[in-house]
């Protein structure tokens, strides 16, 4: 049971716009940032938001980051089929003292 | 650019120990915290340690607590993973991760990551 909670699925046809939640608690997205993560099969996580809504500069504008009271939300516009993957949020938590992730929403591209 | 190499995996018995190395280049490494982040076969990402740029903090999940430790080695840019008392659930691909600060509450999230060794417990 992941500390912050992701739908375990997610799908949208191209060009479409999908949004993926990541729902926490005070302790965590409360007063902390969060991160987005992307996961190619087979391949390590890559960055895709950092401090809740910033990108980094490799990444394109199409991914949105947004964060309001205990949750947080990653969209994706104008969707790709290299955008299937694995996408994780990931917070510090206060009370544990270490970084809680989400459980990774799967993101298929009909 | 940032470079993270994982070393030292494999296959080990329950119960036994393995350490894990990342070599790290492209950055200055005593400015950034350091974290390890593991997954399990068919599972999500688990943060389960992080240590400050000095190597004079250092966090971890309960589920590692009392049996792994975190260190650093700066004049060698390298982090180490000491494990023990190794379990079937600690199977998994470990991946040596970069902070966003040295010591900040906010320096153990990642923003580069290794590209992951895969250590196997099963006798």
């Amino acid at each position: 049971q992941s500390v912050l909670t992701q739908p375990p699925s997610a799908s949208g046809t191209p060009g479409q716009r999908v949004t993926i939640s990541c729902s926490g608690s005070s302790s965590n997205i409360g007063s902390n940032y969060v991160y987005w993560y992307q996961q190619l099969p087979g391949t390590a996580p890559k960055l895709l938001i950092y401090r809740n809504n910033q990108r980094p500069s490799a990444v394109p504008d199409r991914f949105y980051g947004s964060k309001s009271g205990t949750s947080a939300s990653l969209a994706i516009s104008g969707l790709r089929s290299e955008d299937e993957a694995d996408y994780y949020c990931a917070a510090w938590d206060d009370s544990l003292s270490g970084v809680v992730f989400g459980g990774g929403t799967k993101l298929t591209v009909l | 650019e940032v470079q993270l190499l994982e070393s030292g995996g494999g296959l080990v018995q329950p119960g036994g120990s393995l350490r894990l190395s990342c070599a790290a280049s492209g950055f200055t490494f005593s400015s950034y915290a350091m974290s390890w982040v593991r997954q399990a076969p068919g599972k999500g990402l688990e943060w389960i340690s992080g240590i400050s740029g000095s190597g004079g903090s250092t966090y971890y999940a309960d589920s590692v607590k009392g049996r792994f430790t975190i260190s650093r080695d700066n004049s060698k840019n390298t982090l180490y993973l000491q494990m023990h008392s190794l379990r079937v659930e600690d199977t998994a691909v470990y991946y040596c991760a970069k902070g966003t600060d040295s010591s900040a509450w906010y320096a153990y999230y990642s923003d580069n990551w290794g590209q992951g060794i895969l250590v196997t417990v099963s006798s």
